[in-house]
């Protein structure tokens, strides 16, 4: 079983949908959670981090609920440059990195 | 651009033959990490350094591969007889070492191994 794992996909959405990827985390020391965004042959780039209360910014919204190893990540009124992978990372106190897989967005006009 | 940067960007070459890539980090950011991804893959990490201390080396990653920091700012990973298998993209992230270790990853290095 992988440490981080998240459903692949590909989600593919009309524009104005909301749509909503979960990740799940097998190491309870986990202590950082952050979502990234890739884009085809491109490098990551930080999407936002995740809050154990919560938190939003603008059309995004990301969960963690700590007592389950699950983080989600919300996003509204999709928009076409929304359309990339979306990366699930767990930092552990250490410094040390997991990525997940990533979950394929695909949205269409 | 004061990012994070790689280079060379994309590295060509026979089974067999060394190759070094390189990583110039944000120059703020004391922590370096080198992560490799194949195609439908995430980022797999390989190590990382805090400084010029290399803190972590994945289990993963064979005697063939060997990464430096030696005065703590950039970093070199080197690729000793490489295989077909290590066709992969090299990317390098570096971070504040703050509690939240918040990464900025570099445009990666693109490995083929003919």
């Amino acid at each position: 079983r992988k440490e981080v794992e998240q459903d692949p996909g590909p989600f593919n959405v009309p524009e104005g949908a909301t749509v909503a990827f979960n990740c799940t985390y097998s190491n309870s020391a986990s202590q950082s959670f952050f979502w990234y965004r890739q884009d085809c042959r491109k490098e990551p780039k930080l999407l936002m981090s995740v809050y154990s209360s919560g938190n939003e910014d603008g059309r995004f919204t990301a969960q963690l609920n700590r007592a389950s190893q699950y983080i989600s990540l919300l996003i509204r009124d999709s928009k076409l440059s929304d359309s990339a992978t979306y990366l699930c990372v767990v930092n552990t106190n250490a410094g040390k990195s997991t990525f997940g897989d990533g979950t394929t967005l695909t949205v269409k006009p | 651009d004061t990012g994070v940067s790689q280079d060379p960007r994309h590295k060509i070459t026979k089974r067999g033959q060394n190759v070094t890539f390189r990583c110039d980090p944000i120059s703020e950011h004391n922590r370096l990490y080198w992560y490799r991804q194949t195609l439908g893959q995430g980022p797999e990490f390989l190590t990382y350094f805090q400084n010029e201390a290399q803190l972590e080396k994945s289990r993963l990653l064979s005697d063939r591969f060997s990464a430096e920091r030696p005065k703590g700012s950039f970093s070199t990973l080197e690729i000793q007889r490489t295989e077909q298998g290590d066709s992969a993209m090299y990317l390098c992230a570096s971070s504040l070492e703050l509690d939240r270790n918040e990464q900025f990853f570099g445009p990666g290095t693109r490995l083929t191994v003919l």
